[in-house]
């Protein structure tokens, strides 16, 4: 069974760097069947996405964030990261690791637990 | 921001049948596929409906999806007090080169 574990910060201050990881176990991260990717949540608002990127490197970003993400991929440890730079409170969220299915219409089907990033002095 | 608009909230009593729209456009909806999913308090979301009308393995047969033109809609027969949650839709966008989601919808049983 496929699972995806996020882990970094819980606390990071404003105008810093948000760097977070998802360490992808029960399953390869090098299948061009799939994409990786980051979605995060603020406190009781909706779902954004970050962006994806697939084994081989390709990535996609949110326009709105792309000035300041970078996903990238290890496969030799099978983890995808995050970095988003230059943090201000509105980037307080819960932040989710996801796998896209490609055959499914990039639906997300697998999803990890998400962990909580606080931005504040 | 989100491009797909849902309505705010839903409800109905159980065994009713209730349905959610998410209106889009050309660049989303319109030319490639809807998802689903399924958010419980305090956790992740699941996926429900893919492909716009495909359920995963586990997926019962009472939720079902469609989509014609730029919008499409999830139902829910049957309805159950565990499926009282937030429910987004989803759909991969050419102009922005991006996923979207749509502003979700919370559902009540009365």
């Amino acid at each position: 069974q496929l699972q995806l574990q996020e882990s970094g910060p819980g606390l990071v201050k404003p105008s810093e760097t948000l760097s977070l990881t998802c360490n992808v176990s029960g399953g390869s991260i090098s299948s061009s069947s799939y994409y990786w990717g980051w979605v995060r949540q603020p406190p009781g608002k909706g779902l954004e996405w970050i962006g994806n990127i697939h084994y081989t490197g390709k990535t996609y970003y949110n326009p709105s964030l792309q000035s300041r993400v970078t996903i990238s991929v290890d496969t030799s440890k099978n983890q995808f990261s995050l970095k988003l730079s230059s943090v201000t409170a509105a980037d307080t969220a819960m932040f989710f690791c996801a796998r896209l299915r490609y055959t499914y219409g990039l639906a997300i089907d697998y999803w990890g637990q998400g962990t909580l990033v606080t931005v504040s002095s | 921001q989100s491009v797909l608009t849902q309505p705010p909230s839903a409800s109905g009593t159980p065994g009713q049948r209730v349905t959610i729209s998410c209106s889009g456009s050309s660049s989303n909806i319109g030319s490639n596929y809807v998802n689903w999913y399924q958010q419980l308090p305090g956790t992740a979301p699941k996926l429900l409906i893919y492909s716009n009308n495909q359920r995963p393995s586990g997926v019962p047969d009472r939720l079902s999806g469609s989509r014609s033109g730029t919008s499409a809609s999830l139902a829910i027969s049957g309805l159950q007090s565990e499926d009282e949650a937030d429910y987004y839709c989803a759909a991969w966008d050419d102009s922005l080169h991006g996923l979207v989601f749509g502003t979700g919808t919370k559902v009540t049983v009365l």
